[in-house]
């Protein structure tokens, strides 16, 4: 099965800095790759997601980039805000015709206003 | 459109007894998945049903069972409980036909305890 770490587990910032989150997987045949946030209470939402052909991708203050090489696909938020405060975590698909997700184990981002 | 609907939300129960948790999909969708959430492990994939014909199933033991019904809606069944069984139980739907292919949408969860 797929084999997926999550880091850093616990990440504090200064509002309006940036955070990186990073999450390395096993499968070569993954090909999909997102990132859910929880906060309190919740269930995880995603927030933004890219698919194995492509390399970067941007929505506002957050982007995915991903290196298939080394089978790792990154996180960042820009210019951090409170409400960033939650848990992310990642979940790569284990190739085409899979029907879980293997969860990191999560970060818990604190941004300090 | 309405989200993905858990009831109960909260649950006391005590070792031994049993539970039925229900999970109501987005309307369309035909895939629903079970998570179990604990501090410790994380999230853990209990079974996912398509078509009310399971069609993966995560390393629980068998004292975890699930069904889905003619409507996509579906309920998880946990019996005998243990201690260790207190979780927060996280139902996820999709449009995924042949195997996921997107975003899992997740309902708020039923928060389990075992005493």
């Amino acid at each position: 099965g797929e084999n997926v770490e999550q880091h850093p587990s616990t990440l504090s910032v200064q509002e309006g800095d940036s955070a990186v989150i990073k999450c390395t997987y096993s499968d070569s045949a993954s090909n999909y790759f997102p990132w859910y946030k929880q906060e309190l209470g919740k269930g995880p939402q995603l927030i933004i997601d890219i698919r194995s052909n492509v390399g970067e991708k941007k929505d506002q203050r957050i982007a995915v980039t991903l290196n298939k090489t080394a089978k790792h696909f990154s996180l960042h938020i820009t210019e951090t805000q409170p409400e960033d405060s939650a848990v992310y975590f990642c979940a790569p698909l284990p190739g085409a015709g899979s029907y879980q997700l293997t969860f990191g184990k999560g970060t818990k981002l604190s941004v300090i206003p | 459109k309405a989200g993905v609907t858990q009831t109960p939300r909260y649950l006391i129960k005590t070792r031994g007894q049993q539970v039925t948790l229900s999970c109501s999909p987005i309307s369309g969708h035909r895939s629903v998945s079970w998570y179990q959430q604990t501090p410790g492990q994380g999230l853990q994939f209990l079974f996912e049903y398509f078509s009310e014909t399971q069609r993966n199933k995560g390393n629980f033991p068998g004292r975890f069972s699930g069904r889905q019904f003619s409507n996509s809606r579906s309920e998880m069944n946990v019996s005998t409980l243990e201690l260790g069984d207190s979780a927060l139980y996280l139902c996820a739907s999709s449009s995924g036909q042949a195997g996921l292919s997107g975003e899992l949408f997740f309902g708020e969860g039923s928060r389990l305890t075992v005493l």
